[in-house]
């Protein structure tokens, strides 16, 4: 399995209240993505980056914002957590770009109250 | 935009049998093409990636064929077994914004012993 941890893996945090998840990654991989899970939906890019301190959108980044300054770990952060925001949370990573096979993480289970 | 359907969503087998999940998509213009299984609370697990240029990948009691020209896949299991059962996804990267994934919503099989 690819060396990716994501933590916390539950949370629970109330409306207006700021979040970060971690995306951690043992494997030197290039590219690193955050997707959200939800019902009738699938899974949906937020934000990847393609480097250290390189990011860019995703369909759905309204509401996020993103940072990695190393290569191994790459951040999600909600800066005011709203209800619409209530989701499981993936990490995945890939050597290059998106034609390369992607690996992903256990998930973040994000409750907002 | 691209759109991936899987259809059924879901799917129930008796053990033993061979079968066949579907995953179509608007857009030909592919990289490539990839299969996930996602068990209940888990991450996914990539199972097959197919490069637009190939036609078929095949793992262990696994085989994926692509048809990129009418904007077909499918995922044949052969001799299913009761752990097979868990939901199967497949995504596809696009020569525009190939960044990312576009994933379906999954069929959800159950091999009943």
């Amino acid at each position: 399995d690819a060396g990716i941890t994501q933590s916390p893996r539950h949370k629970v945090t109330e409306t207006g209240t700021p979040v970060t998840l971690r995306c951690h990654q043992t494997e030197n991989h290039r590219y690193m993505y955050w997707y959200r899970q939800d019902p009738g939906h699938g899974l949906r890019l937020i934000h990847y980056s393609y480097g250290v301190k390189d990011t860019d959108k995703g369909e759905v980044s309204d509401g996020y914002s993103v940072s990695r300054s190393k290569t191994e770990d790459f951040l999600l952060t909600l800066e005011s957590a709203t209800s619409s925001q209530t989701s499981v949370y993936f990490c995945a990573i890939s050597e290059g770009a998106g034609y390369n096979e992607q690996f992903f993480g256990p998930g973040t289970r994000l409750t907002v109250l | 935009k691209q759109e991936v359907t899987q259809i059924p969503a879901a799917l129930s087998v008796p053990e033993g049998e061979n079968l066949v999940l579907n995953c179509s998509f608007t857009d030909s213009a592919i990289y490539n093409l990839q299969w996930f299984r996602q068990d209940p609370g888990k991450g996914l697990t990539s199972l097959l990636l197919i490069q637009s240029s190939q036609r078929e990948q095949t793992s262990g009691r696994l085989n994926a064929s692509l048809d990129k020209s009418s904007g077909r896949s499918t995922l044949y299991i052969a001799a299913s077994q009761p752990g097979d059962s868990a939901t199967y996804l497949c995504a596809v990267t696009t020569n525009f914004g190939n960044e990312k994934l576009t994933f379906g919503t999954g069929t959800r099989l159950t091999i009943i012993p």
